[in-house]
């Protein structure tokens, strides 16, 4: 079964640099969220889209941006980057906006230098 | 935490025994879901319980949901190596429509 592809698996940048995470939900999905997980931390919510609109905002620095495309799938951008950036971030779809189990994809590891 | 906190933060067992892990949250929910997290790895959906359920079963899982308490607990029977992993719960509603995730529960199954 179709999963939720994150690309790339691993980045590393340097302070100061820009850096693009790239989530393709399960097909049919219609929501997408990104959360932040630092070292030995929980998940912490970034960001959300509902059928290419930004649905809810959580704890995103004004650094990053992101959106849904029309195709479903989302990109987090991330300017200006510091050390304290350096986490795995992770992309979830779900169907219908909530209700329903959140399928993650395996997480793209950003280490800042 | 985004949301509450989880109850023991680690829980070490022998292979076989029954684990317990709780969460509590703050606000008024929809839906509570619990999920698992191998180090370094995705989150994996375990069980969603909605606001008007009290109790819901998925193969060892047990889940509970105390609303009055605003807590829910997560029970493994027969528990395995293979369970070791961090768990965490996470819920839905109140102020917001996104899923915000509680603290989480080192569980260490020892063979």
């Amino acid at each position: 079964a179709a999963g939720v592809i994150q690309s790339p698996r691993h980045l590393i940048k340097e302070k100061r640099e820009t850096a693009t995470l790239k989530c393709y939900p399960i097909p049919r999905h219609d929501t997408v969220y990104w959360y932040q997980q630092g070292p030995g931390q929980d998940p912490q919510f970034l960001i959300s889209f509902y059928e290419k609109m930004q649905s809810d905002k959580g704890s995103i620095p004004d650094r990053f941006s992101a959106q849904q495309f029309s195709d479903y799938h989302s990109e987090l951008n991330m300017s200006s980057l510091e050390l304290g950036d350096s986490a795995l971030y992770f992309c979830a779809s779900s169907p219908l906006g909530w209700g329903y189990g959140y399928t993650f994809g395996s997480g793209t590891r950003l280490t800042v230098v | 935490s985004q949301q509450g906190e989880e109850d023991p933060q680690a829980l070490s067992i022998q292979e076989g025994e029954n684990a317990t892990m709780n969460c509590s949250y703050k606000t008024s929910i929809n839906n509570l879901q619990w999920y698992r997290q191998n180090s370094g790895r995705g989150l994996v959906h375990l069980i969603l319980i909605r606001s008007n359920e009290r109790e819901k079963h998925s193969g060892r899982l047990r889940v509970t949901l105390d609303t009055s308490k605003k807590s829910s607990s997560l029970l493994i029977t027969a528990s395995r190596a293979a369970d070791t992993a961090s768990y965490f719960c996470a819920t839905d509603g109140g102020d917001n429509n996104d899923m915000r995730f509680g603290a989480g529960t080192r569980l260490t199954v020892k063979p």
